[in-house]
């Protein structure tokens, strides 16, 4: 089993439908992230948690929320899903013990909203 | 604005051949330089960290450099093979804070029999 499991996969909605994505980790870290991928652009940070009390914004949380409902779990919420948030959303992990920072991802989610 | 800019965007290469991938940076003050591969439709992996008083560090067939006064690092690969074929991505990592990683846009890397 993948250490970072996102569910689901792959999703289509429409405009204004709420959206949630899940990400589930077995690696023990503190910290975990929720990235998004669009093509030509490299890795945006939507939110960030160092712990299950903290939540921090990253560079493009507008239209997003999050919950970390433990520490294994961070979950993403699209309140209503419109066309340009259509991309590849990836969860991500590190351990605050380290001084590299590595991240690691899970496998991604593909959203598309019609 | 820190900056990390990948160089070049696509590449194919036949089997076998060597490559070498540019990542420039504008990241001030820097901690540390990642490369990471990303398989399609996987999520990014680390391939190796580049600290400041490194210049070069091999995993394998890969190997990185930096140069820390020119903010430049490459990543080289030997002896091309088809699992190679992926998304590169720089990322580098500021002082203060976990605000200051900035991730390159990538370099997809075709490797063809």
């Amino acid at each position: 089993d993948a250490d970072v499991t996102q569910t689901p996969r792959n999703r289509i909605t429409k405009t204004g439908k709420r959206i949630m994505l899940e990400c589930s980790q077995t690696k023990g870290h503190d910290r975990m992230y929720w990235y998004r991928q669009d093509p030509g652009l490299g890795l945006r940070l939507i939110y960030y948690s160092f712990d299950v009390k903290d939540i921090n914004k990253g560079e493009i949380s507008d239209g997003y929320s999050v919950s970390r409902q433990a520490q294994a779990k961070f979950s993403l919420s699209l309140e209503s899903a419109i066309p340009n948030q259509t991309a590849l959303y990836f969860c991500a992990t590190s351990d605050s013990s380290g001084l590299t920072g590595e991240l690691f991802f899970g496998e991604g989610s593909r959203l598309t909203v019609l | 604005k820190n900056q990390v800019e990948q160089s070049p965007q696509s590449l194919i290469i036949l089997e076998g051949k060597n490559c070498t991938l540019q990542c420039n940076y504008t990241v001030s003050p820097f901690s540390n330089l990642r490369w990471y591969k990303q398989d399609t439709g996987r999520g990014p992996v680390s391939l190796t960290i580049m600290t400041f008083s490194e210049n070069t560090k091999s995993n394998g067939r890969y190997t990185a450099t930096l140069d820390a006064d020119t903010k430049q690092s490459s990543l080289h690969i030997t002896a091309s093979q088809l699992s190679d074929s992926a998304s590169y991505i720089c990322v580098v990592k500021g002082s203060g804070g976990y605000q200051k990683v900035t991730f390159g846009t990538g370099t997809k890397l075709q490797v063809i029999p």
